[in-house]
């Protein structure tokens, strides 16, 4: 059983909101990232961060931002929400490159 | 681009049925190459891996899987699946050779529905 855990499991919001959706994993991992996920379908990086004050974008381009100011917590947060963020997100850590990626349990956000 | 193709998205199988669920890959290089497999209701959670060494790998739950390099293929298999192994099942890869990161590129996923 990976230690990452995720905040909060299930989101439903009004449009124009902040929201910030939280990570944490007690394994001591450097790398760590941030997926979307919609329903049947692959699921997309949009950040990642290897490190303290790390941060980078991934391939799916996202409105969302990140912050890693200590190593075990990863938020990432949407000034203002909108219909299209509704989706699934997933965070997971790893301890290097081509270590296995733990995922934790994802955020399931709505917004109307 | 690079990409991972899963080859079906649903899969209805009975119990004591084989299953063999396809993975492809389009990248050049060294490669790292997982199936990962989501219950209902709980986390994505590593089924098995390949790094390198013996192309093919046994995982948890009797699964294994096989790594052709000439193909680009790592396909999952069960001999005789149950109940408990409905699910949705992802390919994944990375290429420790391109990117430093580790960054996973997914498959669509294909769900697997084992019927009593």
């Amino acid at each position: 059983e990976a230690d990452i855990y995720q905040t909060p499991r299930y989101l439903v919001i009004g449009t124009g909101k902040k929201i910030t959706l939280e990570c944490s994993q007690t394994m001591g991992h450097d790398k760590m990232y941030w997926y979307q996920q919609d329903p049947g379908m692959e699921l997309h990086l949009i950040h990642y961060s290897y490190g303290v004050n790390s941060t980078e974008k991934g391939d799916l381009s996202s409105e969302s931002t990140v912050s890693r100011i200590r190593t075990e917590h990863f938020p990432l947060t949407l000034e203002s929400a909108r219909p299209s963020h509704t989706s699934q997100y997933l965070c997971a850590s790893g301890r290097d490159s081509t270590d296995t990626q733990y995922f934790g349990p994802g955020t399931r956000l709505t917004v109307l | 681009a690079q990409s991972v193709s899963q080859h079906n998205h649903h899969v209805i199988l009975s119990e004591a049925a084989s299953l063999e669920l396809g993975c492809n890959y389009s990248y050049g290089g060294t490669v790292n190459l997982f199936w990962y497999v989501q219950y209902p209701g709980q986390h994505l959670q590593l089924l098995l891996k390949y790094f390198s060494g013996d192309p093919l790998v046994k995982g948890i739950k009797g699964f294994e899987a096989e790594f052709i390099k000439s193909k680009f293929s790592f396909n999952l298999r069960k001999p005789s699946v149950q109940w408990s192994d409905t699910a949705e099942y992802f390919c994944a890869v990375n290429a420790p050779s391109t990117d430093s990161w580790g960054k996973l590129q997914f498959g669509a996923g294909t769900q697997v529905v084992v019927t009593p």
